[in-house]
Formats: C-alpha cells, sequence, structure tokens
C-alpha cells in the first residue's frame, strides 16, 4: 500500500477555499485516491474518491495529475463546521479483495471565524 | 443507505473483565469488516480484518486472543477485548465494505469508547 504523506495541519478562515495536497510517490498503477473526513469522537466519512484528473461532488473536489504521485482535495467556502482531520489514502480496490485501509496522521484543519 | 452502527457507543469496565462491541452494517451486505482503535489525537490503526465465515486477519503487533473477532453474518462482527486493561482504553471503530464494492467506499461506524478502570 502506498504512502501518503499530507501537511499535519492548516488553518482558514470562513467562506475561504481550502486545497489540502497528499503526496503519494509509490502509488501503484491500479491504485484509486481516496479522502475521508472524521470528526471527533465519530467514524471517518467518505469525501471523495478519483483515479486520474478532476473528480467532483457536491461537497469538495479532487485534483490528481498526469502522473498521479500527488493529489489535492479542494473545500469550496468552508465553513466552521469543516473544522476536521482529513485523510488521504490510497490503495487498489481490489487487492486481495479485501479493501484494507491504512490511515496516516491526517490534516487537522482549523476554520477560524 | 450504506449505514453502520456499533454498539455500545461507550463502556466503562473493571480491570480484567471482558467487553463485546458489535459492528452492524444496517442496509447492505459486507463481507468484509474491519476493527481499527484510535488514540486521542492519533490516527486510525488497524487491527484486523474480518470476514464472514472465517477467522480474522490480525496487523501484527495485535494479540489475537485478546482481541477476539467474530464475523457470524454478512451484517454483524463483534470484537471482543478479554481481560481488559487500563491501556486497552481507546476509541474502537469498525468500517464494512459492501458485498459489491469495488471500490474504497468503506462505510465506517460511529465509534465506542472503551474505558478500562
Amino acid at each position: 500500500l502506498a504512502k501518503t504523506t499530507q501537511p499535519i495541519s492548516m488553518d482558514s478562515y470562513e467562506g475561504q477555499e481550502v486545497n489540502i495536497t497528499c503526496s503519494h510517490n509509490n502509488i501503484a498503477t491500479n491504485d484509486y485516491i481516496t479522502w475521508y473526513q472524521q470528526f471527533p469522537s465519530q467514524g471517518p466519512r467518505f469525501i471523495i474518491q478519483g483515479y486520474k484528473t478532476k473528480v467532483t461532488n457536491e461537497v469538495a473536489s479532487l485534483f490528481i495529475p498526469a502522473d498521479r504521485k500527488s493529489s489535492t482535495l479542494s473545500l469550496p467556502r468552508v465553513s466552521l463546521s469543516d473544522t476536521a482531520v482529513y485523510y488521504c489514502l490510497v490503495g487498489d480496490p481490489d487487492s486481495g479483495g479485501y479493501n484494507k485501509l491504512i490511515f496516516g496522521a491526517g490534516t487537522r484543519l482549523a476554520v477560524h471565524p | 443507505g450504506a449505514v453502520v452502527s456499533q454498539h455500545p457507543s461507550r463502556v466503562i469496565c473493571k480491570s480484567g473483565t471482558s467487553v463485546k462491541i458489535e459492528c452492524r452494517s444496517l442496509d447492505f451486505q459486507a463481507t468484509t469488516m474491519f476493527w481499527y482503535r484510535q488514540f486521542p489525537k492519533k490516527s486510525l490503526m488497524l487491527m484486523a480484518t474480518s470476514n464472514e465465515g472465517s477467522k480474522a486477519t490480525y496487523e501484527q503487533g495485535v494479540e489475537k486472543d485478546k482481541f477476539l473477532i467474530n464475523h457470524a453474518s454478512l451484517t454483524l462482527s463483534t470484537l471482543t477485548v478479554t481481560s481488559a486493561h487500563p491501556e486497552d482504553s481507546s476509541f474502537y471503530i469498525c468500517s464494512a465494505s459492501p458485498l459489491a464494492g469495488g471500490r474504497y467506499e468503506q462505510y465506517f461506524g460511529p465509534g465506542t469508547r472503551l474505558t478500562v478502570t
């Protein structure tokens, strides 16, 4: 499973766009990139997943360059409720049929008024 | 859809006793469930992979005789912490992978906070 590197923490203000970049230099051909959000004392929540280029859903966008060695989670116009830890994970969903997820340290995002 | 529940949400037990935590997929069937533990301000650490009808696969350093996992059906996995000690106090989270998965869309439970006194 490819290792990921993210900033430990980030600060932002309400209404701003936040971009969190994740490095995954050893990503394999079959690996997907997935982002999860976790609030204190809750289980992680799936945000977005992608393989290449750009993916957008109702809460975020995921930008993946051609070499796929990094990815950027973009949160438009954050609010105080977006304060959470964000985890980037990469792996092959078909690997052994287990879909095993190994969490890195994550990025602690603090949104200020 | 895709809801995973855990019971209990929090439990306090005395040192030396055993505690069982249930993880249920409420609206889908899960061939595979995973158990994690998380210490304060730390990331999730995968403990074991639980497959319906077979023995769990434990990660390195996790004692299988201490953390008993049973995956009796496609919607239920249980984690039993045997002879609990204060150092087992932690936040335990399960996740479930749908039968017709394919991608990494694992669904996580709300977690169980275990405090051993």
